[in-house]
Parts: structure tokens; C-alpha cells; sequence
């Protein structure tokens, strides 16, 4: 079945830049998303890429998709300690299917 | 902000009892769906409503059920609560001019004793 995989926590500076990291098995994922959670709250759409691109920028958010090898990233420039939730990788077979979603990388900056 | 609400924000049940959550997507969105996010894990699909009727469903029990209303708002009901059950409710909604973009409501948390 499909699989996302995500390594569960990165700790980070203020003003460093994070990148964190998503695998998916999925060969028909057509759309990749990237979700952040602060506690308590529920999901906040960052960015997405279609399976077309290779690259996306996004103000201080930069995702790079290599779909050869199945896997995104994010990067987060100028990291922020505002910054710290956790991040989930969600990937999609089209843009109205079920999200399947990974654990999720909890980001912690300091200060 | 997608101005999705969901009531309640926080439930207690205990075991055996139903539970209704709601969802009511601002205009536009037509497409809702519902996630169970456990504690430590991602969303997991429950559903999802389109035009009043269920289009999809992931790997859940009858006991989970839904509806979406003419307005486009849903909700999602859940039968003989298990322990297991407890989590966060999500629901997300689509539609108008974002059918490729799922934007999240703030959840409702499920605690059954």
C-alpha cells in the first residue's frame, strides 16, 4: 500500500535553515504536500508541488521533488523559532483524493 | 485561512456511547472530507462528501458514518465509542477554485473514557 516516510524530530537554530525530509512509495502520486501542525491546532496548507516539477520556491520555503528516487524535502530559510510545530508530508494520486499522510517531523528551533 | 469551523472544539464520551462532530466550510468549498489523527501519528482518511452523497472512504468501520448537507456542511457520527477512538477529527475541505489544494479545519478532540 502506499507509504510516506518522514524522520520524527530536527532541532535547528535560529536563523539556520532546516530541511526536512519525506520518502513516498507511491508511483502514481501526482500531487506532494507540505502541512504544518502548532499544538493544538489543526493542519496549515505551507506549499504543494506537482509530480512535473522538480522545484518550487515559496518566500522563504523551497520544496525539491527528485520522483526518480521518490522523495521531497523542505527547506525553510532563516528559520524561525515561530518555525517550530511539526511538519507533515502528504502525497496525493490527484488533487481531490485522500491525503496519505507521514508521521511528521517535529521542528524544534532554538534560540 | 480557509474559514472552515468545526464544533465542538473538545468532546468527553466514554465507551459505548455516539458522538456528531460537525463541519461547515465557508462558500465555495463543496468537497469535505474527515481524518482521525491519533495522538503522535499523521491524519488518517475516515471519508469524503461530495454532492451529499459518500465518494470515498478509507479503511474504517461502519460504525463511522457521515453526511453532507445542501449547504455543503457535514457531519461525521461515530456508533459504540471504543477507547481506541479517541483522537483529533479533522476535517478538510476543497472546491472553487482549489480542487488540488485541501485546507484543514482546527479539529475536534475526541476523548472517550
Amino acid at each position: 500500500g502506499e507509504d510516506v516516510e518522514q524522520s520524527l524530530f530536527l532541532s535547528v537554530r535560529e536563523g539556520d535553515s532546516s530541511v526536512i525530509n519525506c520518502t513516498y512509495t507511491d508511483s502514481s502520486s501526482t500531487y506532494l504536500y507540505w502541512y504544518k501542525q502548532e499544538p493544538g491546532a489543526g493542519l496549515q496548507l505551507l506549499t504543494y508541488i506537482f509530480s512535473n516539477m522538480d522545484m518550487k520556491q515559496d518566500q522563504r520555503l523551497t520544496v525539491l521533488l527528485n520522483k526518480k528516487d521518490k522523495h521531497l524535502s523542505l527547506r525553510i530559510a532563516d528559520t524561525q523559532t515561530g518555525d517550530s510545530a511539526i511538519y507533515f508530508c502528504a502525497e496525493s494520486d490527484s488533487g481531490n483524493t485522500p491525503l496519505v499522510f507521514g508521521k511528521g517531523t517535529r521542528l524544534s528551533v532554538i534560540a | 485561512d480557509a474559514g472552515v469551523t468545526q464544533s465542538p472544539t473538545h468532546l468527553i464520551k466514554t465507551r459505548g456511547q455516539q458522538v456528531t462532530l460537525r463541519c461547515s466550510p465557508k462558500s465555495g468549498h463543496d468537497t469535505v472530507s474527515w481524518y482521525q489523527q491519533a495522538l503522535g501519528q499523521g491524519p488518517q482518511f475516515i471519508f469524503q462528501y461530495y454532492e451529499e452523497e459518500e465518494r470515498q472512504r478509507g479503511n474504517f468501520p461502519d460504525r463511522f458514518s457521515g453526511h453532507q448537507f445542501p449547504n455543503y456542511s457535514s457531519e461525521l457520527n461515530v456508533n459504540a465509542l471504543l477507547l481506541g477512538d479517541s483522537a483529533l477529527y479533522l476535517c478538510a475541505v476543497m472546491g472553487g477554485s482549489s480542487y488540488n489544494e485541501q485546507f484543514f479545519g482546527p479539529g475536534t478532540r475526541l476523548t472517550v473514557l
